[in-house]
């Protein structure tokens, strides 16, 4: 399984953008990655997802350099209705999804 | 995006009896759906594969005879927590993958389980 890695815990101000990282060293060919948000005692919600370069949706951009070792979640102008947990994961057609330890994102007035 | 609900989103049972909890697809068919459990501050772990029509792969470590799934149609999947026990309380949430679209998969808002 593709384990992915990214920081515990990032900080910011509303008003902030956020750019969270994640590597993904071993991503295999087929694999997408995704980038989940958690509130709590919800369920994961779908940010964003992509294959290479970069994808922007209407919430969060995805940066993903050639090598797709890693990625980058870019969320502008944070808001304090954004704190919450942020899962990066890899993703193929064959296999089911394995969630790493997330990233709290607090956003701080 | 397609939707995947929950029934109960919240249920209290004593020890030693069984729960059931619905995991639905409302818009669209999953042939496959998962079922996940989190406890406080930690991640989701994967406790099971849902297959319809046909027996669902636990994964290691979880009692299939305690954690019985049954995904009889194409939007219904069960997991029944059997002779529950205080440390069974946790956060169980389903997610089932359009077949449409296969690399997107969606998440219940999950069913907080307390055992007392």
């Amino acid at each position: 399984l593709a384990k992915t890695t990214q920081p515990i815990s990032m900080d910011s101000y509303e008003g902030q953008e956020v750019n969270i990282t994640c590597s993904h060293n071993n991503i295999a060919t087929n694999d997408y990655i995704t980038w989940y948000q958690q509130f709590p005692s919800q369920g994961p919600r779908f940010i964003i997802q992509g294959y290479k370069t970069k994808v922007t949706n209407e919430v969060a951009s995805l940066f993903i350099p050639a090598d797709r070792k890693s990625s980058t979640l870019s969320l502008p102008r944070v808001s304090l209705s954004d704190t919450a947990v942020y899962y990066c994961l890899v993703m193929s057609s064959a296999r089911q999804l394995t969630f790493g330890s997330g990233t709290q994102l607090t956003v701080l007035p | 995006g397609a939707v995947v609900s929950q029934h109960p989103s919240w249920v209290i049972c004593k020890s030693g009896t069984s729960v059931k909890i619905e995991c639905r697809s409302l818009d669209f068919q999953a042939t496959t759906m998962f079922w996940y459990r989190q406890f406080p501050k930690q991640s989701l772990m994967l406790m099971a594969t849902s297959n319809e029509g046909s027996k669902a792969t636990y994964e290691q470590g979880v009692e299939k005879d305690k954690f019985l799934i049954n995904h009889a149609s194409l939007t219904l999947s069960t997991l029944t927590v059997t002779s529950a026990h205080p440390e069974d309380s946790s956060f169980y949430i389903c997610s089932a993958r359009d077949p449409g679209f296969s690399y997107e998969q969606y998440f219940g808002p999950g069913t907080r389980l307390t055992v007392t």
